[in-house]
């Protein structure tokens, strides 16, 4: 009950285009949803997180949906640039109480290539 | 940047030995996580500390420690090593339980031959 399943494993999209990730969560007890980026050699960086009282929230090229009945979220990436090629991990924590909450259950990750 | 800090970078080193990972977290930030990156089992949560004290636990093993110490920097210490623990581990750090975003340090690559 504490999986999160992301999807595709790797993604391949041209620049300007429209990169699709998507994730899937058992546990209706998370609360945060968060998507990390994380390129080659290095630590994974917050890029956009959610709470499930919104269906949406969108930063700059980067927009989260949001469906919490289906247990599912998604990362847009609008007008992909060949800077955004890298790992994309979704997560999933639950903060509002509890022995276990903060820490974060990782998806598989999504390698994104986007070519010039 | 992140502020967060981990040492060493990169750490090489025989089975059966035992090595020491330290993290120093963001000014200001309470809680330090420890994850391990491994390309079979994807981004794992090992364990969690407060303020010196240990908050969660994840699928971390008997031959894995942590402690956080007064000035909260914490070090993850890893003994009897087998092949199988050759991983990317990383520390990340927040404001305090309940306080969500994470900020993940460099890692610290780990190899045991």
């Amino acid at each position: 009950q504490q999986q999160v399943k992301q999807s595709p494993q790797s993604l391949i999209v041209q620049k300007g285009g429209i990169s699709i990730i998507n994730c899937a969560y058992e546990n209706t007890a998370f609360d945060y949803f968060p998507w990390y980026q994380q390129f080659p050699g290095k630590g994974p960086a917050l890029l956009i997180a959610i709470r499930p009282d919104v269906s949406e929230k969108k930063e700059g090229r980067f927009t989260i949906s949001f469906n919490k009945s289906a247990k599912q979220f998604s990362l847009h990436i609008m007008d992909s640039q060949p800077g955004d090629s890298a790992t994309y991990f979704c997560a999933a924590s639950r903060n509002a109480g509890g022995t276990s909450y903060g820490k974060l259950t990782f998806g598989q990750g999504t390698i994104l290539t986007v070519h010039p | 940047d992140s502020g967060v800090t981990q040492t060493p970078k990169h750490l090489i080193t025989a089975t059966g030995q035992r090595v020491t990972l330290r993290c120093s977290p963001r000014s200001g930030d309470l809680s330090v996580y420890w994850y391990q990156q491994s390309l079979d089992q994807g981004l794992q949560f090992l364990i969690q500390y407060y303020n010196g004290e240990e908050r969660a636990k994840g699928n971390i093993l008997e031959r894995f420690s942590a402690q956080q110490f007064p000035d909260l920097h914490s070090e993850l210490n890893l003994s009897s090593l087998e092949l199988g623990d050759s991983a990317l581990y990383f520390c990340a750090s927040s404001l305090g339980v309940g306080k969500e975003t994470q900020y993940f340090g460099p890692g610290t690559r780990l190899l045991v031959l």
